[in-house]
């Protein structure tokens, strides 16, 4: 069972479409982050959220946090194909040493 | 600033051989964590080096070995190769006090093992 679920799996929408991608656990996060990562690179940080009911934006991206530190959730206004990669959810449990613990990822497409 | 650097990129070893693979911390960060990432998998935590100690472990077997050095960079070692062990090393620095809380990533080393 993994620690920290993410949904979709998979999405392919068409440019100009909306989009929620989802980050949930039973266990509180410390602290959440959203990573994007394309084909061959690393992970690049999004966005850290901390406090429960938190929401960030980030140009079309609007990040929110759950009030009981127990989800997140990333929404894409308006895709573009530059959107398309991997986004994945990583969350700092106390419980677990204060290490990063990674979702399986959610692949985007944005087709033209 | 220079960011984390990782080498080789990519790399083929054959079952049973051993691997180094090494990494260089962002400027300024002494926190060093590796993580292995298999294809259409998020990253899996292998572990992290604070000030040159270990400072936790994931749920990986004593053949993932690691040092890191007095300027942190960072290498992790791989014996007795494994074909299930042919994955993305992502290597990610932190700063001081802040461990995990801001990780920054290399682009990783894909490794291969045939």
């Amino acid at each position: 069972t993994q620690l920290l679920e993410q949904s979709p799996q998979f999405l392919s929408i068409q440019e100009g479409e909306n989009l929620t991608v989802y980050c949930n656990s039973s266990s509180v996060f410390s602290s959440l982050q959203w990573y994007r990562q394309e084909p061959g690179e690393g992970p690049v940080l999004l966005v850290t959220v901390v406090t429960g009911g938190e929401v960030k934006k980030l140009k079309r991206l609007t990040f929110q946090f759950g009030d009981a530190r127990k989800d997140s959730s990333l929404h894409i206004t308006a895709a573009q194909p530059g959107d398309t990669g991997l986004y994945l959810c990583a969350g700092v449990f106390m419980e677990y040493g204060n290490k990063l613990v990674f979702g399986a990822g959610t692949i985007l497409r944005v087709k033209s | 600033e220079t960011g984390v650097t990782q080498s080789p990129t990519h790399l083929i070893k054959t079952r049973g051989q051993q691997v180094t693979l090494r990494c260089s911390s962002q400027s300024g960060h002494n926190t060093v964590s590796w993580y292995q990432q298999a294809l259409g998998q998020g990253p899996q935590f292998i572990f992290q080096y604070y000030r040159e100690e270990e400072n936790g472990r994931g749920n990986f077997p004593p053949r993932f070995s690691g040092l890191q050095f007095p300027n942190y960079s960072s290498e992790l070692n791989v014996n007795a190769l494994e074909l299930d062990d042919s994955a993305l090393y992502l290597c990610a620095s932190s700063p001081q006090g802040m461990v995990d809380t801001e990780a920054f990533f290399g682009q990783g080393t894909r490794l291969t093992v045939v």
